[in-house]
C-alpha cells in the first residue's frame, strides 16, 4: 500500500529565506507526483506536476525535484514571502490506481514578515 | 481555469441527522468526480469515485450506506452523510475530472461539524 509522508509537519521562517519541503513515498511505481497548495477554507491549487520520467519542474520561485528510485521529492521555495504561507501537500498518482491521488499529510508553512 | 464549487462551505448539525454536500463543475462537464475527507493534521483520503450515471466506487473502509453519493448529471455530484455522528466531523473536498483528462480540479471544501 502506498504511503506518503512529509517532513517537516510545520515550518516557520522569516521572509526572504529559501526553504525546502520534503516528501517521501513507499512505492516507486508512480505515474506522477504533484505538489499542491492549500489555503484555509479553500480548495487545492496545483503548483507543480512532475511526470515519473522527469527529474524536476520549475515555476517561478518554485522548483520541485523527483527521485523515483529513492521515493523522494523536494519542493524548493526561493526568497519566501508572507503570501507563501499555506499548507503544502504532496500527492502521487499510482500506475494501477485509476490515476487517483494518494496525499501526504502536508507541511504547514508560515513566512513571517 | 476550470472551477469547482461546493455548497455549503460549512455546516453544523446534530448527531443523527443527515447532511447533503453538493459539488458542481461550473464551466466544464465532469464525467468523473471524487470525494475526499481530511481529518485535522491528516492527509486527504479518497472516499469514493463517481462516474456520471453509474454507481460510485467506494474505497476500502468507507461505508457506502452511510455516505451516499449521487452523480446524476455531468456537472453535479452530491454526498449525503446519513445519520451523522461526531466522528464524521471532517473537511470534505470534492474534485472533478473531464473525461479523458488526467487533471483533477478541486473544490474549496466543506467543513462538517456534528454535535
Amino acid at each position: 500500500k502506498q504511503e506518503v509522508t512529509q517532513i517537516p509537519a510545520a515550518l516557520s521562517v522569516p521572509e526572504g529565506e529559501n526553504l525546502v519541503l520534503n516528501c517521501s513515498f513507499t512505492d516507486s511505481a508512480i505515474y506522477n507526483l504533484q505538489w499542491f497548495r492549500q489555503d484555509p477554507g479553500k480548495g487545492l491549487t496545483s503548483l507543480l506536476l512532475i511526470q515519473s520520467s522527469q527529474r524536476e519542474q520549475t515555476s517561478g520561485r518554485l522548483n520541485a525535484s523527483l527521485d523515483k528510485s529513492s521515493g523522494r521529492s523536494t519542493l524548493y521555495i526561493a526568497a519566501s514571502q508572507p503570501g507563501d504561507s499555506a499548507t503544502y501537500l504532496c500527492a502521487v498518482t499510482l500506475l494501477n490506481y485509476g490515476q487517483n491521488f494518494v496525499f501526504g499529510p502536508g507541511t504547514r508553512l508560515s513566512v513571517l514578515p | 481555469g476550470a472551477v469547482v464549487s461546493q455548497h455549503p462551505s460549512r455546516v453544523i448539525c446534530k448527531s443523527g441527522t443527515s447532511v447533503k454536500i453538493e459539488c458542481r463543475s461550473l464551466d466544464f462537464q465532469a464525467t468523473t468526480m471524487f470525494w475526499y475527507r481530511q481529518f485535522p493534521k491528516q492527509s486527504l483520503m479518497l472516499m469514493a469515485t463517481s462516474n456520471e450515471g453509474s454507481k460510485a466506487t467506494y474505497e476500502q473502509g468507507v461505508e457506502k450506506d452511510k455516505f451516499l453519493i449521487n452523480h446524476a448529471s455531468l456537472t453535479l455530484s452530491t454526498l449525503t452523510v446519513t445519520s451523522a455522528h461526531p466522528e464524521d466531523s471532517s473537511f470534505y473536498i470534492c474534485s472533478a475530472r473531464l473525461g479523458g483528462s488526467k487533471t483533477q480540479y478541486f473544490g474549496p471544501g466543506t467543513r462538517l461539524l456534528v454535535l
